[in-house]
C-alpha cells in the first residue's frame, strides 16, 4: 500500500513569506501528526489531528498552524517565515483510536519530509 | 510528561561486531516505546516497538530491543553490524497523542 506522501520535497522561501506543506496519510489512518527537525533542537512535535480535530499542540508560536480535511489529508502553514524556521518537516500517520487507545498494530509511519529553507 | 534519553551522541563499531544503542525512559504508567532510523535527507523508518508482552522485541533488519523495567531502559541491539547500518537512530515514547524523541545517536559502522 502507498506510504505517507509529503509535498513538496524541497522548498526555498524568503523571510516574511508564508508556506503551506501537505501530507497525505496511509489509507485508513485517521491521525496525522507533524514534527520539525533541526540540528539544534532535534525532533519537536508541532501538532496532531484526528478526524479533523486537533488533539494536541506543541510549543510553537501561533505562526505555525495546521488543519486536517475529511479525507484525512493534512496541511500545515507557517506564516511570516523566519530564518529559524528552516528545517525538515516530517508528517506521520497512525492508526490511533478515537478514545486514545492503542491497537496492537499501532505505530507511526513517517513521510520523507519537506526540506524548508528560509533565506 | 513522558520522555526518553539517549546518553550517547555517537556509537562507532566495526562491521561484524555487536551494535548497541542505548535508551532510557521516564514515564508514568506503562510506556509505549519505539525505535526509528533515519538515513540522510530521509524520513524516519520504523524499526520496532514495545507496547506490551515479551520484553525482547524483534524488529526490522535484524534489530532487536530489550525492555527492562527495573533499569527503565530500552536498548537497541544488533548481533552483527553492517556498514549499511550507519545512520541516525532515535528512541521515542508515546506521550499524549505524540511521540517524544530522544536526541538521537549517530551510528558509524566501519568496514
Amino acid at each position: 500500500k502507498a506510504g505517507v506522501t509529503q509535498t513538496p520535497r524541497y522548498l526555498i522561501k524568503t523571510r516574511g513569506q508564508q508556506v503551506t506543506l501537505s501530507c497525505s496519510p496511509i489509507s485508513g489512518h485517521r491521525s496525522v501528526s507533524w514534527y520539525q527537525q533541526t540540528p539544534g533542537q532535534g525532533l519537536q512535535f508541532l501538532f496532531e489531528y484526528f478526524s479533523e480535530t486537533q488533539r494536541n499542540k506543541g510549543n510553537f508560536p501561533g505562526r505555525f498552524s495546521g488543519r486536517q480535511f475529511s479525507n484525512s489529508r493534512s496541511e500545515m502553514n507557517v506564516s511570516t517565515l523566519e530564518l529559524g524556521d528552516s528545517a525538515l518537516y516530517l508528517c506521520a500517520s497512525s492508526l490511533a483510536l478515537a478514545g486514545g487507545g492503542f491497537p496492537t498494530n499501532y505505530g507511526y509511519t513517517f513521510g520523507s519530509g519537506t526540506r524548508l529553507t528560509v533565506v | 510528561a513522558q520522555s526518553v534519553a539517549q546518553p550517547e551522541d555517537q556509537v562507532n563499531v566495526a562491521e561484524g561486531n555487536p551494535l548497541t544503542v542505548k535508551c532510557t525512559y521516564s514515564v508514568s504508567g506503562n510506556p509505549y516505546l519505539f525505535w526509528y532510523v533515519q538515513y540522510p535527507n530521509r524520513g524516519l523508518q520504523f524499526l520496532l516497538k514495545y507496547i506490551t508482552g515479551d520484553n525482547l522485541v524483534k524488529g526490522s533488519y535484524g534489530f532487536e530491543a530489550e525492555f527492562n523495567k527495573s533499569q527503565t531502559s530500552f536498548h537497541l541491539k544488533k548481533p552483527s553490524a553492517l556498514v549499511s547500518d550507519s545512520a541516525l537512530y532515535f528512541c521515542a515514547v508515546i506521550d499524549d497523542y505524540k511521540l517524544s524523541f530522544g536526541a538521537g545517536t549517530t551510528v558509524t559502522v566501519r568496514a
